[in-house]
């Protein structure tokens, strides 16, 4: 599987926009890019993912670069409620692929009033 | 509401006792997954089940057992053969691979925090 690096926190003020960015320099071309967080001590939250092009929900939008070797998840108004662990992760499409994620440390984004 | 339920919320057992966690699911899916976490880290997968009466191991099985009886339910047994069983443990379900082998987004209950002492 695809490894992802990402910073392991960040700080952004309430009502701005958090831009977190993802690293996955080793993805192949069939694989998406998948956006979970966590707030502390629940279940991890499906926020979005995309394969080629850039993404857009009611909860943000993901950027991926034409290379697909890194991209950004945009929260476009942060608020506090978005403080949470945020994971980036590659998952596979192909006949042998389980469906299983693999969570990497993430990346800690504080919300500051 | 259509989700995935876990409990309890928090469970307390001495060591040397098997212990099942709950999970149940309303939202059809054929998939489901048992997950460990370990303060500070991300998740690490236990057992998987792509499909009613069938599972596979994850990369860290030892210790767990896991049945497949009904598509809605998928309990775990944490077993006294886990030698560090204290943990928060989070259940996920999602469709199918299927064929293609696509991966679909997987959606998580709100997790049972397990202490043994």
């Amino acid at each position: 599987d695809a490894k992802t690096t990402q910073p392991p926190s960040m700080d952004c003020a309430e009502g701005r926009a958090a831009n977190l960015p993802c690293n996955h320099s080793t993805i192949s071309g069939n694989e998406y890019v998948y956006w979970y967080r966590q707030i502390h001590s629940q279940g991890p939250q499906y926020i979005i993912h995309g394969l080629k092009n850039n993404e857009t929900n009611e909860m943000a939008s993901l950027i991926i670069t034409e290379d697909r070797k890194s991209s950004t998840l945009i929260l476009p108004h942060a608020t506090l409620r978005d403080t949470a662990v945020y994971y980036c992760i590659v998952s596979q499409t192909n006949s042998g692929n389980t469906g299983k994620l693999i969570f990497g440390q993430g990346t800690t984004l504080q919300v500051k009033p | 509401d259509g989700g995935i339920t876990q409990s309890p919320k928090y469970l307390f057992r001495k060591e040397g006792q098997n212990v099942t966690l709950s999970c149940e699911q309303n939202l059809n899916h054929d998939a489901m997954y048992w997950y460990r976490q370990d303060p500070g880290q991300g998740l690490r997968l236990i057992y998987y089940s792509q499909i009613v009466n069938d599972f596979q191991k994850g990369d860290i099985a030892e210790g767990y057992s896991v049945s497949r009886e009904k598509k809605e339910s998928f309990p775990l047994t944490v077993t006294s053969a886990q030698k560090n069983p204290t943990a928060f443990y989070l259940c996920a379900s999602s469709k199918a691979s299927g064929n293609l082998g696509r991966s679909y987004e997987q959606y998580f209950g709100p997790g049972t925090r397990l202490t043994v002492t």
